[in-house]
């Protein structure tokens, strides 16, 4: 049961357009939304997350959204840049008993082209 | 410090073999995660350590053994490994009674062969 899905494996943008990938979730327990960026063989980086309370949260030229009526949330990237060129994966997360669970999604690869 | 470090970078071993991967955090953390992550996979979650005790175990082989000796170390020991528990093998710690995201260490790339 996959509880956060990316359904793009894929996204190319030309350098200084806008990025935007998207994440849709199914579980309403979820607290919190991240975002976190990867390189091979590296940990994933954190970007950005956003509480289930707000709808937006800005930081620099990263933008998340949420919807949580669609159960949906997207980043934004602008202007976007090579060097944004990585794995991007979205996350939830829920406090259980047991402590703080992170699920992420399958992941959306984002080539930035000159 | 605001690192998570994962010892060794890189990790060979025999089907036959013990060896133990090491993470370390000095953020004051008090949760401590070790997830598995296979090429052009999602990161899965292994176990959950929260005050230094074992609070989640996600139905994981008995090959994979987790310790917390401190609040500061996590380690995972492994033996008789199999050639498909090749992976990235990421630590990652939190605040335990918060809700949001964690640090990531940068991973022990392990080989089985």
């Amino acid at each position: 049961d996959q509880q956060v899905k990316q359904n793009s494996p894929s996204l190319s943008v030309q350098e200084g357009r806008i990025s935007i990938l998207n994440c849709d979730y199914t579980n309403s327990m979820f607290d919190y939304f991240l975002w976190y960026k990867k390189y091979p063989a590296e940990g994933p980086t954190f970007l950005i997350s956003i509480s289930s309370i707000k709808d937006k949260n800005e930081d620099g030229r990263f933008t998340v959204f949420l919807n949580k009526s669609a159960k949906h949330l997207s980043l934004h990237i602008v202007p976007s840049q090579p060097g944004d060129s990585a794995v991007y994966f979205c996350a939830a997360s829920v406090l259980t008993g047991g402590g703080n669970k992170l699920t992420f999604g399958t992941g959306t690869q984002l080539k930035v082209e000159l | 410090d605001t690192e998570v470090t994962q010892t060794p970078k890189h990790l060979v071993m025999g089907m036959t073999n013990k060896k133990s991967l090491k993470c370390e955090q000095h953020m004051g953390h008090r949760a401590m995660y070790w997830y598995k992550q296979k090429a052009k996979k999602p990161p899965e979650l292994m176990f959950v350590y929260s005050y230094e005790k074992l609070s989640i175990n996600e139905s994981v082989p008995s090959r994979f053994s987790p310790e917390c000796p401190n609040s500061s170390l996590l380690n995972l020991h492994l033996h008789a490994l199999q050639p498909e528990d090749s992976a990235l093998y990421l630590c990652a710690s939190s605040q335990a009674d918060r809700g949001g995201g964690y640090t990531f260490g940068s991973g022990t790339r392990l080989t089985v062969v």
